[in-house]
């Protein structure tokens, strides 16, 4: 158990339609990653918070937005679905904000998206 | 195309016998770490290595990081069906975005 709680576990939805995928990080740990990973792609980072702010973004769509709350939780928000955005979306915590610290990975959110 | 290669892609061994993966970076390597994914399940760190030369043990596997070649490598010594999964290799890499890079991972299948 790496600590990273993440809410739901599975999701199934339509196509049009808009999800949020919740996020815990460890005790003490200030950063939230989030990751999409599918087969064709692998494994893509696509935006870091620290302490509430936006850090660093990598490869996610205008139709996704994320936040991280006083209490250090992170939400990601997923809007007009298409088939392709069915993956497993992960969350990593981690210490501090920069390169170098560990990231603890979260089981995952497995999105259907029909 | 991955900043960081994985080779091979996936292998099955004999429990008991050793096996080796490599992860190769095409941009200087700023840390590297390894994972392992059980299939559809999250990412378990393994072990994270910084400097060039270091090596780092844990119970039966082993990672080396070589600088120069911008190359680590995970070794699994007497393999067992434990270490069956996905073994990924990140590392935040000089580019223009200081993100963790993943490599395309190796699924291994240690066969009783």
């Amino acid at each position: 158990d790496s600590g990273v709680t993440q809410t739901p576990k599975h999701l199934i939805t339509a196509t049009g339609q808009r999800v949020t995928l919740r996020c815990s990080p460890r005790s003490g740990d200030l950063s939230v990653y989030w990751y999409q990973q599918s087969l064709d792609q692998g494994l893509q980072f696509l935006i870091q918070y620290y302490n509430g702010e936006e850090r660093a973004k990598g490869n996610i769509l205008e139709r996704f937005s994320a936040q991280q709350f006083p209490d250090l939780h992170s939400e990601l928000n997923l809007s007009s679905l298409e088939l392709g955005d069915s993956a497993l979306y992960f969350c990593a915590s981690s210490v501090g904000a920069s390169g170098g610290d560990t990231q603890y990975f979260g089981p995952g959110t497995r999105l259907t998206v029909l | 195309s991955q900043e960081l290669e994985q080779s091979p892609q996936s292998l099955i061994v004999q429990e008991g016998k050793n096996l080796t993966i490599n992860c190769t970076s095409s941009k200087t390597l700023y840390g590297l770490y390894w994972y392992k994914q059980k299939y559809g399940e999250g990412l378990i760190f393994l072990m994270m290595l910084q400097k060039g030369g270091e090596e780092k043990s844990h119970e039966k596997i082993t990672a080396k990081l070589d600088e120069k070649k911008q190359q680590s490598s995970l070794h699994i010594t007497a393999s067992q069906p434990s270490h069956a999964g996905i073994y990924l290799c990140g590392a935040y890499v000089l580019s223009n975005d200081y993100k963790l890079s993943f490599g395309a991972g190796t699924t291994v299948t240690v066969r009783a």
